[in-house]
């Protein structure tokens, strides 16, 4: 089953402009993940936020998590055409070693 | 470095046909996954490895063999290909893996597109 969901599952949004993906999930966790992919390529980390942990910076990037509600979101500011890529959110269950991908969010910058 | 690395890049078999996906890491990560991506169904976990000589099954297994036998390589056979393993296949390995929780996040290889016909 997958573990997480993000919402909304496509965006498009004007260069410039920010970005805000949410992802929901069923089960309490050990960390929460982003992933980049772009086309025809494999995923790229972009964010790991512990389950103590309710938010985390990188750059152009802000992931947010609420385990009360079990979300997360990712947003990118300032958004790029280099931006374009689908975004995955994923889970490690707590006491687990597997990493539970969502279906994706498909994120078009228009320069 | 060179990461991890997949081969072949694609793939086509007939079905009942028998291969196997190769996935090399030269990071010196004990974890190592196979993940198939299939259209509108995200990342699905076939297999992981959280050593040499230890294997785990995932969410998909069925119609997957792997083993592990150096820290750098994780195979993926496929037995005996069929129509719905047409996908893309991709390889993953983490370093760090304590107790029973993976702590960090995966790095990719380029991935491999098999079709079945």
């Amino acid at each position: 089953s997958q573990q997480g969901e993000e919402d909304p599952q496509a965006l498009s949004i004007q260069e410039g402009e920010n970005a805000t993906m949410n992802c929901s999930y069923k089960t309490s966790i050990n960390n929460l993940q982003w992933y980049r992919q772009n086309s025809g390529r494999g995923l790229v980390h972009l964010i790991l936020i512990r389950s103590n942990e309710r938010e985390k910076h990188s750059g152009r990037l802000r992931v947010t998590l609420d385990t009360s509600k079990k979300s997360s979101s990712l947003l990118i500011t300032a958004s790029r055409a280099a931006d374009t890529a689908s975004y995955f959110c994923a889970t490690v269950p707590y006491g687990n070693n597997r990493l539970a991908f969502g279906k994706g969010n498909q994120v078009v910058v228009i320069p | 470095n060179a990461g991890v690395t997949q081969t072949p890049k694609f793939q086509v078999l007939k079905t009942g046909q028998s291969m196997t996906l190769q996935c090399a890491q030269d990071m010196n990560h004990e974890y190592m996954s196979w993940y198939r991506q299939d259209p509108g169904m995200g990342l699905r976990l076939i297999h992981y490895s959280v050593g040499a000589g230890i294997t785990d099954q995932g969410e998909v297994p069925n119609g997957y063999n792997v083993s592990r036998s150096t820290t750098e390589d994780f195979p993926l056979r496929l037995l005996s290909a069929a129509p719905s393993q047409t996908s893309v296949y991709f390889c993953a390995s983490s370093s760090a893996y304590s107790g029973r929780s993976l702590n960090s996040p995966l790095h990719f290889g380029n991935g491999t597109r098999l079709t079945v016909t």
